[in-house]
């Protein structure tokens, strides 16, 4: 099984331009989530999803927009690109919010 | 307002002994998740224990274990017979109502031969 699998891995960006990054998962699970970690920082929780067709933001949305048309696939989009947004992008998923999360590889993003 | 706090930014252990990382929470939720997830220098997430708030029994896996004491809203992690390979950040994470979750800012573990 492949698991959580992320794309790209490392992407630089320009102020104000736009991205999806994408995230895909193997195990049918129902939760998905993105994550951002900043340098020496914990997770902070952007949107998750608990189903196809149904996601809520997170602690920290603004900027980001998600959508989930199907169980495995639940991409990020990040609009109007700012350097605030540079961090390391985590998805991941899980089969109910009290079972083990699954999490990709990351997403290195920098924006200059 | 939720909140989950680790207050040991680094800590160091002994190979083979033992050594407890601290996580203190704040929620006023009654039904609340408790989660440690490591994550070694190469970047990964690994989901290490669970402790749900209605569990009457302290979460043990394998040489980790869970010291949930919820009267004082902390759920210490213990690892019994620290390895070179348990270096790493350990993180802290609570699940609310809402499915929201919340990470502590992280404790590095250094192991020393």
């Amino acid at each position: 099984n492949a698991g959580v699998t992320q794309t790209p891995k490392f992407r630089i960006l320009k102020i104000g331009q736009s991205m999806t990054l994408q995230c895909t998962q193997d195990m049918n699970h129902n939760y998905m989530y993105w994550y951002r970690q900043d340098p020496g920082m914990g997770l902070k929780l952007i949107y998750y999803s608990v189903g196809a067709g149904i996601t809520d933001k997170g602690e920290v949305p603004n900027g980001y927009n998600v959508s989930r048309s199907t169980t495995e696939d639940f991409p990020l989009r990040l609009e109007l690109a700012a350097p605030s947004q540079t961090s390391v992008y985590f998805c991941a998923s899980s089969y109910h919010a009290d079972q083990p999360q699954h999490f990709g590889d990351g997403t290195r993003l920098s924006i200059l | 307002a939720q909140k989950i706090t680790q207050t040991q930014p680094g800590m160091f252990v002994q190979e083979k002994e033992a050594v407890t990382l601290d996580c203190t929470y704040d929620t006023s939720d009654p039904s609340y998740g408790l989660f440690w997830y490591k994550q070694p220098s190469s970047g990964e997430m690994i989901f290490l224990i669970y402790q749900g708030s209605y569990d009457q029994q302290n979460a043990t896996e394998g040489r980790y274990s869970l010291n949930f004491q919820k009267a004082r809203k902390s759920a210490n992690l213990v690892i019994s017979a620290s390895q070179l390979g348990d270096s790493a950040m350990y993180f802290c994470a609570m699940r609310v109502a809402g499915n929201q979750f919340y990470f502590g800012t992280g404790t590095s573990l250094t192991v020393i031969p």
